[in-house]
């Protein structure tokens, strides 16, 4: 049974500041991750997905990393922002079937 | 082109009432999938819709949830009576049947709908 662990549960960093996010997955046996932002009260915005046959993705100041044989994804945010204050997901497709296992996400509060 | 949406964005019933939430996936998507997360968890999977017949309903929590997707198109999910732990925020994510070209198989999410249960 596939389990997604977001590590740490929460972090406030200053204004300015890189920071990375982590994630784990139990089963290697996946079709790609995603990385999603939840601001409060709203719905879920994708950032970031990675194929299973990709190591990273880049996006503006995020880049997302995968390595799929230890189960590990990194989420690194450069020079981060107080508009960059959310929760992040991560989150990880199958290949036995189409659902999505979510963590249990990441409260990133910035500071300014 | 518009994304998936979902109607109402917050409903607040009391317990034993019933309450209809629905789904407009994006047009041509023939997968749907509903999702939810209730206070202090991860989102969790409910169902998957494939047109207008159920892939997979492992994740529905109890008889009291009936998901439905008449004519392939837009999805309604009906909880009867309502309990407490029922409240929470219900996603909906939508995605083509076969991967399109760099995207794989990406679902793509509502902005949900939060359910208070009182």
């Amino acid at each position: 049974k596939q389990e997604v662990t977001q590590i740490p549960a929460a972090l406030s960093v200053p204004e300015g500041e890189n920071l990375v996010l982590n994630c784990s997955f139990t089963d290697s046996a996946i079709y790609n991750l995603q990385w999603f932002r939840q601001d409060p009260g709203k719905g879920l915005t994708s950032l970031l997905l990675i194929q299973s046959s990709q190591r990273e993705q880049t996006s503006g100041r995020l880049n997302a990393s995968l390595d799929k044989s230890s189960g590990r994804s990194t989420l690194y945010i450069a020079a981060s922002q107080p508009g960059d204050s959310a929760t992040y997901l991560c989150a990880v497709q199958g290949w036995r079937d189409d659902k999505i296992i979510f963590g249990k996400g990441t409260r990133l509060h910035i500071l300014p | 082109e518009a994304g998936v949406t979902q109607f109402p964005s917050h409903s607040v019933i009391e317990k034993g009432q019933t309450v209809t939430l629905r789904c407009d996936p994006i047009s041509g998507h023939d997968n749907l999938y509903w999702y939810r997360r209730v206070m202090g968890k991860e989102i969790k999977f409910l169902l998957h819709f494939v047109k207008e017949s159920k892939q997979d309903e492992s994740g529905m929590p109890n008889n009291r949830f009936l998901a439905e997707r008449t004519g392939g198109t837009y999805s309604t999910l009906k909880v009867q009576p309502a309990e407490l732990e029922d409240s929470g925020v219900y996603f909906c994510a939508s995605s083509p049947l076969t991967p399109t070209s760099g995207g794989g198989n990406e679902q793509f999410f509502g902005p949900g709908t939060r359910l208070t249960v009182l």
